[in-house]
């Protein structure tokens, strides 16, 4: 599986806009780009997932740079219950399962 | 819809110790993981089943660990014995299909510690 760098951790005011960055130059023509989040004491959560073209949906934007080597998960008003641990994931092919990395730890303060 | 279903959600036992945990997947997803998460570190896939075949297990440490998926749908993970550096918390999670494009859902954990 294709690598990916995320920061190790970052700070959001709440109801503000938060910017997670992730970097995967390795990415192949069919790994799809997955973010996942994991709040304290929880399974991890899927956030939203795309493939080439941005995505929306009621939880997130997923913004994905034109030569596919950086996406960027935007939470467009961060709340307290956004706090958690992110992870950015890439998968292709035939294969469905998950390679998880540290990801970045998102702290909201009021 | 339920969800993925996990237990016990808490387990301490003595290291050489046997412990199990058993999953109940979302109805009808065909995929099965279990995931070993160590604190602080994401999680990290033991073994995956598609219905009641293994397609990975190539991180599972078969000297101590099994698991099976029997009918296709629960699944026990099984630890024996079991060493100080199994604790960790155990995910379950599913999938509808086995395409890359699949969402996981996972269960809320089982925290096992050995003493």
């Amino acid at each position: 599986d294709a690598k990916t760098t995320q920061p190790n951790s970052m700070e959001s005011n709440e109801e503000e806009p938060v910017h997670l960055p992730c970097n995967h130059s390795t990415i192949s023509g069919t790994d799809y780009i997955h973010w996942y989040r994991q709040l304290p004491s929880q399974g991890p959560e899927y956030v939203i997932h795309g493939l080439t073209s941005n995505v929306n949906n009621r939880m997130a934007s997923l913004a994905i740079a034109e030569d596919r080597k950086s996406s960027t998960l935007i939470l467009h008003r961060a709340t307290l219950r956004d706090a958690a641990v992110y992870y950015c994931i890439l998968n292709g092919g035939t294969a469905s399962k998950l390679t998880f990395g540290t990801g970045t730890r998102l702290q909201v303060t009021l | 819809e339920a969800g993925v279903a996990q237990s016990p959600r808490y387990k301490i036992i003595e290291k050489r110790q046997s412990v199990a945990f058993w999953c109940n997947p979302i109805s009808g997803h065909a995929t099965l993981y279990w995931y070993q998460q160590i604190l602080g570190q994401g999680p990290k896939l033991l073994i995956q089943f598609q219905n009641n075949g293994v397609v990975d297990d190539s991180q599972l440490p078969k000297d101590r660990f099994s698991a099976e998926r029997l009918k296709g749908v629960d699944s026990t993970l099984k630890i024996q014995p079991a060493k100080l550096e199994d604790s960790a918390v155990y995910l379950c999670a599913s999938s509808s299909r086995y395409r890359a494009g699949d969402t996981q859902y996972f269960g809320p954990g089982t925290r096992l510690t050995v003493l």
